[in-house]
């Protein structure tokens, strides 16, 4: 089966990056990828890494290493709105969601 | 493009009642996700459909619930009968063949009294 473990918060201030870290046990697995969700709202995909390596999505990137078992989300640049809770989640036969970080970014 | 749309967006029912929540995804993805959230569990996948086909519904609680996808454009979600502890939001989510990126509709909050 698939475990993922990830921050549970995480405090930034305006304009500064912060990297939210994902780890998993998993048998094998497709892809890592990163939902966004504000309080009273859906998840919102923001990306996908099926390959090793950065995936770079405007302010937000992401990266994965299957040797580590390891992946992160960066975001740059931090503004008000960004936070919000996220989301590590890998899919296999399944799809399994990490408990996900919460996300403060104060002025 | 509408996204993934869920009916009702809020129901909330005594102990016992029947319940159908229903979803529409989005136009020509293939597999439609129907999830559960909580504060104490998270986000917990309860069945997930391949071309309308049941793939993996390992996570659906008990035999109060089921599902049904009878054409690509519309799927619900049962619960009979309904306990407190299905209180929940229920989201339904959608993708193309990567089911890594999946789009999500509002969910349905649903409060069983």
């Amino acid at each position: 089966g698939q475990s993922l473990e990830q921050p549970s918060e995480v405090t930034a201030v305006e304009g500064a990056i912060v990297q939210i870290n994902c780890t998993y046990q998993t048998s094998g697995f497709y892809g890592l990828s990163w939902y966004q969700q504000h309080d009273g709202g859906a998840p919102t995909f923001l990306s996908y890494n099926a390959l090793d390596g950065l995936e770079e999505t405007g302010r937000f990137s992401s990266f994965l290493s299957r040797s580590d078992s390891y992946g992160y989300l960066l975001l740059q640049e931090l503004q008000m709105k960004d936070s919000a809770s996220y989301f590590c989640a890998v899919s296999y036969n399944d799809m399994r969601f990490g408990a996900g970080t919460r996300l403060t970014v104060k002025p | 493009d509408a996204g993934v749309i869920q009916s009702p967006r809020h129901e909330v029912t005594e102990m016992g009642q029947e319940v159908t929540l229903r979803c529409k995804p989005i136009s020509g993805h293939d597999y439609l996700f129907w999830y559960r959230q909580t504060m104490m569990r998270g986000l917990e996948l309860l069945i997930y459909f391949n071309n309308n086909v049941p793939i993996d519904d390992s996570g659906m609680p008990e035999d109060r619930f089921s599902a049904k996808m009878p054409n690509a454009s519309f799927s619900t979600l049962k619960i009979q009968p309904s306990e407190p502890r299905d209180s929940a939001v229920y989201f339904c989510a959608s993708s193309t063949r990567d089911r890594g990126e999946q789009y999500f509709g509002p969910g349905t909050r649903l409060t069983v009294t």
